[in-house]
């Protein structure tokens, strides 16, 4: 079946600096990605829609500045946490949908990444 | 109103027993409609889609009521290995759209 790679699993980082989380998918074509964040206790919620060859579209309260996507290709998304600050600190998932899959397409994800800034 | 809202948990059941979760949603033109789990700290796993006559898959049933905006999962012979968080999902429209999370019911089974 389809599969979504996110890499890293897990970081740790200082307060300052930037992260790069990449997402993939590996058997089919994703002109749109989604990146969620979800908190402890909390729902995930949605941070961003990634358009392959366009600029992502970023949900409210959300700033584009901090939260860098690229999605460069057909097949990879990347998210940047530029200055990364401890209440950065939360899982953040990738995840696609096989548009050409047919039927119900729901979401595939990412194996997700922990963010720890400290 | 939020988008999706579950049934506050968490859910304590034994072995054997049969629960149900209840979700409704607040966007009349929803399309499609999900059940996932999540376990702690894994990113979330489809468990099943959710069809306007209902769908039966094993131990597990789902229903949807689009009049009342309604979604339910019944699940029958609770394992032990069930114990995680539900979450109630739902595209809001078309196609290649995100898809809108419920905060989720958390289900502890114990034997």
């Amino acid at each position: 079946g389809a599969v979504v790679s996110q890499h890293p699993s897990w970081v740790i980082c200082k307060s300052g600096t930037s992260v790069k989380i990449e997402c993939r998918s590996l058997d089919f074509q994703a002109t749109t990605m989604f990146w969620y964040r979800q908190f402890p206790k909390q729902s995930l919620m949605l941070m961003a829609t990634s358009n392959e060859g366009s600029k992502a579209t970023y949900e409210q309260g959300v700033e584009k500045d901090k939260f860098l996507i690229n999605h460069a290709s057909l097949t990879l998304s990347t998210l940047t946490v530029t200055s990364a600050h401890p209440e950065d600190s939360s899982f953040y998932i990738c995840s696609a949908r096989d548009l050409f899959r047919t039927g119900d397409s729901p979401l595939h994800f990412g194996n997700g990444t922990r963010l720890t800034v400290t | 109103r939020k988008e999706v809202e579950q049934d506050p948990g968490p859910f304590n059941v034994p072995e054997g027993a049969t629960v149900a979760f209840n979700c409704t949603y607040s966007n009349s033109a929803s399309q499609s409609f999900f059940w996932y789990r999540q376990d702690c700290r894994k990113e979330p796993k489809l468990l099943m889609s959710v069809y306007s006559s209902g769908n039966e898959d094993g131990r597990f049933t789902a229903q949807l009521n689009r009049a009342s905006q309604y979604i339910s999962l019944l699940i029958r012979d609770s394992k032990l290995s069930d114990s995680a968080t539900y979450l109630c999902v739902v595209a809001p429209g078309q196609a290649g759209t995100a898809l809108i999370f419920g905060k989720g019911t958390t289900l502890s089974v114990s034997s």
